[in-house]
């Protein structure tokens, strides 16, 4: 099955600079990556996605950007600020959607 | 109010003593699935079920029974729950099965301890 290998762990930002979680797969055949948000106490809840056939995506100061060839994604955050402290999840799916597989998680707090 | 309930949100049990963590969708979603997260594990796939009657395994079965026999509702079973099962589980559904680009709605988690 899928490996889903993220990192950093835990992740400490100075309020206003950028944040980046990258994370790597190794089925070739993946080719949907979200994003999910989990702050404390509550559910995942998704902030961003990325299709395999699109290199980089954009929300506001949130972006997430992929190497097919690498096998390879990563999320950026931009000028960050407080709340944006919690948990972030990469994962990946096959074409079918039905499987999931999230990585490890890293814990991201923004000092202020 | 669109949603995803669970119940119960926080159990304690005893090992081997059988008990279902019920899931229930309003959204008309045919997809539906189980997770379980555990520190440092992330999260992990259980079961999920693209449609009425329709179920197949995650990445994590072992030990764990799902039923479809509504749409709406896909419960999770344990039938001999051991201590190695404590965890944090997390029901989802989604519109579509087989479309992995709609959203996945997370339910509010239910915290299971087994001693």
């Amino acid at each position: 099955g899928e490996n889903v290998e993220q990192h950093p762990s835990t992740l400490s930002v100075q309020e206003g600079d950028s944040a980046v979680i990258k994370c790597t797969y190794s089925d070739s055949a993946s080719n949907y990556f979200p994003w999910y948000k989990q702050e404390l106490g509550k559910r995942p809840q998704l902030i961003i996605d990325i299709r395999s056939n699109v290199g980089e995506k954009k929300d506001q100061r949130i972006a997430v950007t992929l190497n097919k060839t690498a096998k390879h994604f990563s999320l950026h955050i931009t000028e960050t600020q407080p709340e944006d402290s919690a948990v972030y999840f990469c994962a990946a799916s096959h074409p079918a959607g039905n499987q999931f597989y999230f990585g490890t998680g890293t814990s991201l707090t923004v000092i202020p | 109010e669109a949603q995803v309930t669970q119940n119960p949100r926080y159990l304690i049990t005893v090992t081997g003593k059988k008990l279902t963590v019920t899931c229930s969708q309003n959204m008309n979603h045919e997809y539906m699935s189980w997770y379980r997260q555990d520190p440092g594990l992330g999260l992990r796939q259980i079961y999920y079920s693209m449609n009425v009657e329709v179920t197949d395994k995650g990445d994590v079965p072992e030990g764990y029974k799902v039923s479809r026999k509504e749409k709406r509702n896909f419960p999770l079973i344990l039938e001999s729950p051991s201590p190695n099962q404590t965890s944090l589980y997390f029901c989802a559904s989604r519109r579509l099965a087989g479309d992995p680009t709609y959203e996945q709605y997370f339910g509010p988690g239910t915290r299971l301890t087994v001693t």
